[in-house]
Order: structure tokens, then sequence, then C-alpha cells
């Protein structure tokens, strides 16, 4: 069985600071891992993914992610966050070797994000 | 422009009347998903399907059906709505194989029974 936790409901941060909002894992063999992000009204955006080699993933909007094997985590980060930020960001994870269910995502909770002048 | 669609965007309905949410994606994608989005418990698989005329349940199939009877379209049918089923709903869609696919959502359905 593949589970998510994004343990923080929301987070807060001033503008320019840095940002990191934390996703926890479990799956039984090697992780598909994945961002994504919303915003009011609208439906999720690929935001990146970590599927192999190199643990820090670059993705969209100056977002990337650090794989942490030993500690199951995939946390996303931005290094000078933007108001225009503010969304609700979703952690995903599928087992790399698929055992039925197809290209099934589980989803974490999501974690609200939301960065004030 | 690459993109999965739903329609009606936003629903309100009666208790008991059959309704189909309409999902259709252009990128030729093998995979297909429903999904809903409450609050504090993120985004739970309803169905999902793999090709044509193949479906299967996911973690939250009880009072949906689907069908797949054209790889482009993929709707959620609820035959018989309950005030339980007001949720936000979208549907996804990805390439299949070994590789990492990431999937392309729609912009969601907004359903509210009463």
């Amino acid at each position: 069985a593949q589970s998510v936790a994004q343990p923080e409901d929301q987070v807060n941060v001033a503008e320019g600071n840095p940002l990191t909002v934390k996703c926890t894992y479990s799956v039984s063999g090697n992780p598909y891992l994945f961002w994504y992000v919303q915003y009011p009204n609208r439906g999720l955006q690929f935001l990146l993914k970590y599927i192999t080699g190199d643990n820090l993933v670059k993705g969209s909007y100056g977002f990337e992610a650090e794989f942490n094997k030993s500690q199951t985590s995939f946390h996303l980060k931005k290094p000078s966050a933007l108001v225009s930020d503010s969304a609700l960001y979703f952690c995903a994870v599928r087992e790399a070797v698929l055992t039925g269910g197809g290209n099934k995502l589980t989803f974490g909770t999501g974690t609200q994000l939301k960065v004030e002048l | 422009e690459a993109q999965v669609t739903q329609n009606p965007r936003y629903l309100i309905t009666v208790t008991g009347k059959k309704l189909t949410v309409t999902c259709s994606q252009n990128m030729n994608h093998e995979y297909m998903s429903w999904y809903r989005q409450d609050p504090g418990l993120g985004l739970r698989q309803i169905y999902y399907s793999m090709n044509v005329e193949v479906t299967d349940k996911g973690d939250v199939p009880e009072g949906y059906k689907v069908s797949r009877k054209e790889k482009r379209n993929f709707p959620l049918i609820l035959e018989s709505p309950s005030p339980n089923q007001t949720s936000l709903y979208f549907c996804a869609s990805s390439p299949m194989g070994v590789g990492g696919y990431e999937q392309y959502f729609g912009p969601g359905t907004r359903l509210t029974v009463t």
C-alpha cells in the first residue's frame, strides 16, 4: 500500500523568504513522487516529479523538491516566496513498479500556503 | 491545446436524480481516473480505467459508475445521488507504462446534492 502525509495544514511565510512544504511517503518499493498546486476554482497543476537520478528536482515557477530516501521525504521548496504562490499544494506518490491499479496516485491531504507582504 | 475537459463545472441537484459528469481528453491517453476532493481528506480515487472497456474501482467507488466506450471519454455516473456525494470532482488522464507519468487534471466539477 502507498500513502502520503503532509503534516501541516497551513504554512505562512513572508514574501521574499524561503518556503518549505513538507511531505513524507510510504511505499513498498521505489517511489515516484509528484507535487501539484491548486489555485482557487482551478484544477490541479503539475509542478514537478521525482522518478530517478538527482535527488534535487527542479520544476515550474522556481519550485524545487528534495528526495530523501532515508527519511522517506519529498519536501517542496522555493528560495524566495511570492504572494502569487499562495495556493493549495498536494504531494502524491506512486510505486515505481506497477502491480495493478494502473497509474494510481495517492495524494496527501494538502497544505495551504499563504504568502504575505 | 492538450487538455482535459469536464462538464458541467457546477451542478446543483436533488437526492435521487440521476446525473452524469462528462470527461474528455485530447491527448490519446490510455489511463483515466476520477477523484473527489473533500476538505481535510485530499483527493481520493473513485474509479479508473486503463483503456477502452477496462475499468476498476478506486478507493471510494460506492454510489458511482463509470464507462469507457471510447478512449477519449470517461463519464462519471451517479445513479441516485445522495447528500454525502456533495463534493468537488476531478477527472485526470495520463499515459500508461513504466514511466513516471504525471496526470493531467480537468478543471473540476462542483456538485451539490440537496
